[in-house]
């Protein structure tokens, strides 16, 4: 049982070039989320999933799309990458119902943009 | 909308000191908590939850957050912190939507505890 892993660890882009990140998770979990981690801003949501093909905006979706092809990915796309996205990209994913559902993260996706 | 307010970005203790890691939030319904904790260069693990009932909760490591409803506060605590403590802790908070269900998390922006022999 791996959790949730991500691909790559480390990228680095040059201004206005484009990339994927992968996701994935075994745990068979409904929900799934994209989060950027800046210094001193805390995690912030890009994108998040509560189903295979269905995706929704967080609070800081710009210059971000994502696809749910399949319940166990979650894809993050950049299509023209920009300084102000050098960040670190955590994915979790979550089993919902009512009540309390923790989330599981990933290890992290290091980007540098120049 | 709800936020949440960590007052400290940094909290620098000598080992074997007590420490409390301040944890505020704004929301007018009903709220889960949680503190979660980034070791360096890792993802980030939950390190304990207020769901309801009791409100001291308490982490397999020592550490403790009592919530305060009537302050909105979360703080954590540990009576006696060790050199394996040093990471960054954040505090999450999620509301209850209308029936129950879970919203998404609302992160604080950090506070970076480190631990000094």
């Amino acid at each position: 049982n791996a959790g949730v892993t991500q691909t790559p660890k480390f990228r680095v882009l040059k201004t206005g070039q484009s990339m994927t990140l992968l996701c994935a998770q075994d745990m068979n979990h409904e929900y799934m989320y994209w989060y950027r981690q800046d210094p001193g801003m805390g995690l912030r949501l890009i994108h998040y999933s509560v189903g295979e093909g269905t995706t929704a905006k967080g609070e800081v979706p710009d210059g971000y799309n994502v696809s749910r092809l399949k319940k166990q990915n979650f894809l993050l796309g950049l299509e023209s990458a920009a300084p102000s996205q050098t960040s670190v990209y955590f994915c979790a994913s979550s089993y919902p119902g009512t009540g309390y559902h923790e989330q599981y993260f990933g290890p992290g996706t290091r980007l540098t943009v120049t | 909308a709800q936020s949440v307010t960590q007052l400290d970005s940094q909290v620098p203790v000598f080992e074997e000191a007590p420490v409390e890691l301040r944890c505020n939030y704004s929301s007018s319904v009903s709220v889960y908590l949680f503190w979660y904790v980034q070791y360096p260069n890792q993802g980030l693990q939950l390190l304990l939850k207020y769901l309801s009932g009791s409100t001291l909760v308490e982490s397999i490591n020592g550490f403790e957050a009592e919530f305060n409803k009537s302050q909105t506060s979360f703080h954590l605590r540990k009576p006696s912190v060790h050199i394996s403590d040093t990471a960054e802790y954040f505090c999450a908070v999620s509301v209850l939507n209308y029936g129950g269900s879970q919203g998404n998390l609302i992160f604080g922006k950090g506070t970076k505890l480190s631990v000094k022999p």
